[in-house]
């Protein structure tokens, strides 16, 4: 079946500091992916997608590039703010699905915790 | 923009009782999804709707039921509670597209005492 395996954590940087958390996968056909981001207490709260190979998702300076031919799909941010300390889940889900079939797989998470 | 509404927001129970979890979409979604999230562990997916239909089945305890209604909201049943069952869950809406993302309600977390 689909899997993610993302890194452990946790992992605390400086701020300003290089961002980068590894993600890989396991699925057939040509997963959609994603990064998750859950604050304290929070939900899961969608930071970039990506849904084919040499996409590039960014959203508030974090990009994730799909690579098929390693299947992976990792976080990078340029800067880490405290701000950005959260949790970070990979996630994927088998494209191009209908009818209710798109769950999400998630990887364990990636705490990431960011000190001035 | 509306969002994804969860209730209750908190919830605590005793062993071997029972508890609703309620989950409204996002207007226009027609598909929700269930996942149970452990203490630090990932979601994990238990039972998804479309159309009032069920359309895909997870790993959701026997103890645990759920349905669509016709508004589209979604009630997750849960009976004989264990201390296991301990944990945040979350719904996530979609509307059905492909490659639509799913939208995330803020949980319901779960205490069973």
């Amino acid at each position: 079946g689909d899997s993610v395996t993302q890194m452990e954590g946790p992992v605390t940087l400086s701020e300003e500091a290089f961002l980068t958390i590894n993600c890989t996968y396991t699925a057939t056909g040509y997963p959609s992916l994603f990064w998750y981001v859950q604050y304290p207490g929070e939900g899961l709260q969608l930071l970039l997608k990506a849904t084919k190979a040499d996409d590039k998702g960014s959203n508030k300076g974090f990009e994730a590039t799909y690579r098929k031919e390693t299947t992976s799909f990792h976080l990078e941010k340029g800067s880490v703010q405290v701000s950005d300390s959260a949790v970070y889940f990979c996630a994927l889900v088998q494209g191009g699905v209908t009818g209710g079939g798109n769950k999400l797989t998630f990887g364990t998470g990636t705490q990431l915790k960011v000190e001035l | 923009a509306a969002g994804v509404i969860q209730s209750p927001r908190h919830l605590i129970k005793e062993k071997r009782e029972t508890a609703t979890l309620k989950c409204y979409p996002i207007p226009r979604h027609d598909t929700v999804y269930w996942y149970q999230q452990g203490p630090g562990q990932d979601p994990q997916f238990l039972i998804s709707f479309y159309e009032k239909m069920q359309s895909d089945k997870g790993s959701i305890p026997d103890r645990f039921s759920a349905q669509q209604f016709s508004d589209y909201h979604s009630e997750l049943n849960m009976s004989s509670l264990e201390l296991g069952d301990s944990a945040l869950y979350f719904c996530a809406t979609q509307q059905d597209r492909r490659d639509t993302e799913a939208f995330f309600g803020q949980g319901t977390r779960l205490t069973v005492v």
